[in-house]
């Protein structure tokens, strides 16, 4: 079955403490983005991949890490966690560029006291 | 920078009425406009879509248009039903850029 697959779906933290929230695809496809979702703002861009070892920021990156080493892989680093993190996060991909559709993981709802 | 408003925000409606939500945008290179319908709980899942050479299109009982010269799009829901309940996302695509850029999102509730 094609999917996107995020871990941990759940995560409460103290503030400072290194985590990664892990993304994987097995459909091959070439973009992978994060996005966190709060409230009234919607969906908003943190970083996005265009292939292997190839990212960018997007709309929201300050306070987070992200690596592609393996096309099927994207995990997302916060290396040292704060209150104003806590949200919901989704890992996407998408085949093409742009006008193609965005396949989304299941989420992670982060918590950070 | 880019953004794209969405209204409205909230939306309550009688079961078999229609549902309109509007986007409006400001990046005049887009020209991809994605729909999303998330229901509670759940990922984010593309509904419908359409492209700027394209002004309108309609799958069953959803359809989308767009004003390219007014930086409008807009989603149609006839006949709704409770399980159109949901919060539904509008975004904008445009070439050159991995961006897609999402409105704030508008909750639909179907009372039956």
């Amino acid at each position: 079955e094609a999917q996107v697959t995020q871990n941990p779906r759940y995560l409460i933290t103290v503030t400072g403490k290194k985590l990664t929230v892990t993304c994987s695809q097995n459909m091959n496809h070439e973009y992978m983005s994060w996005y966190r979702q709060d409230p009234g703002l919607g969906l908003r861009q943190i970083y996005y991949s265009m292939n292997v070892e190839v990212t960018d920021k997007g709309d929201v990156p300050e306070g987070y890490k992200v690596s592609r080493k393996e096309k099927r892989n994207f995990p997302l680093i916060l290396e040292s966690p704060s209150p104003n993190q806590t949200s919901l996060y989704f890992c996407a991909s998408r085949s093409g560029d742009f006008d193609t559709e965005a396949f989304f993981g299941q989420g992670t709802r982060l918590t950070v006291v | 920078g880019e953004n794209v408003e969405q209204h409205p925000s909230t939306l309550s409606v009688q079961e078999g009425d229609s549902a309109v939500i509007k986007c409006t945008y400001s990046d005049s290179a887009s020209n991809y406009f994605p729909w999303y319908k998330q229901e509670l709980g759940k990922r984010p899942q593309l509904i419908i879509d359409i492209r700027s050479n394209v002004g309108e299109k309609k799958d069953q009982r959803i359809a989308v248009t767009l004003n390219k010269t007014a930086k409008h799009f807009s989603l149609h829901i006839t006949e709704t039903q409770p399980e159109d309940s949901a919060v539904y996302f509008c975004a904008t695509g445009g070439t050159g850029g991995f961006k897609t850029i999402f409105g704030a999102g508008t909750r639909l509730f179907v009372k039956a």
